[in-house]
């Protein structure tokens, strides 16, 4: 079946270091990827997406590319701040559903900037 | 202020209780979901609907139940036969491109 798997957490960085998130997947066809980030007690919010093979998605200065051959959608950021300190979620459309919208997490990976 | 709205933020449920969670959205969108988080994991699918009056069990459907009487609203409510109900509880909206978008969430704890 679909799965996402990410890399362990926590990651904890300096402020203005480089940031990379690993995410691979498994699935069928050709599924849209995302990431979503959630803050302490609160709800998730979209970061990024990208729907197609070599689509680059980004916000915020994060980035990520989808890797059909290597089945992975790695997050990058350049040069992280405190305030990037967050639970990061990478997530799949589900082709194998009729139900367009349902989305297969990874774990979450979370990441913590000292300053 | 438009967007998902979630209620209560926090709620307490004695043990053999039902609880319903609110979930409201004024964005016109006909898919709605419901997904569960529980700590250190991701989220898993509860339940989802399409449409009013039609919805579908997810991954993890045993002990609650749902109803979508109107476009706007797709109430969650956790049964007692939900054995370990104790988690976050996450409705979204499904918008076109299989984007979906999360209210704040609501916390439930079994006391």
């Amino acid at each position: 079946g679909n799965s996402v798997t990410q890399m362990e957490g926590p990651v904890t960085l300096s402020e203005e270091a480089f940031l990379t998130i690993n995410c691979t997947y498994t699935a069928t066809g050709y599924p849209s990827l995302f990431w979503y980030v959630q803050y302490p007690g609160e709800g998730l919010q979209l970061l990024l997406k990208a729907t197609k093979a070599d689509d680059k998605g980004s916000n915020k200065g994060f980035e990520a590319t989808y890797r059909k051959e290597t089945t992975s959608f790695h997050l990058e950021k350049g040069s992280v701040q405190v305030s990037d300190s967050a639970v990061y979620f990478c997530a799949l459309s589900d082709l194998s559903s009729s139900n367009t919208g349902k989305l297969i997490f990874g774990q979450g990976t979370t990441l913590q900037v000292k300053p | 202020d438009g967007g998902i709205t979630q209620s209560p933020k926090y709620l307490f449920r004695k043990e053999g209780q039902n609880v319903t969670l609110s979930c409201e959205q004024n964005l016109n969108h006909d898919a709605m979901y419901w997904y569960r988080q529980d700590p250190g994991q991701g989220l898993r699918l509860i339940y989802y609907s399409q449409i009013v009056n039609d919805f579908q069990k997810g991954d993890i459907a045993e002990g609650y139940s749902v109803s979508r009487e109107k476009k706007e609203s797709f109430p969650l409510t956790v049964t007692s036969a939900q054995k370990n109900p104790t988690a976050f509880y996450l409705c979204a909206i499904g918008t076109g491109g299989n984007t979906i978008y999360f209210g704040e969430g609501s916390w439930l704890t079994v006391v």
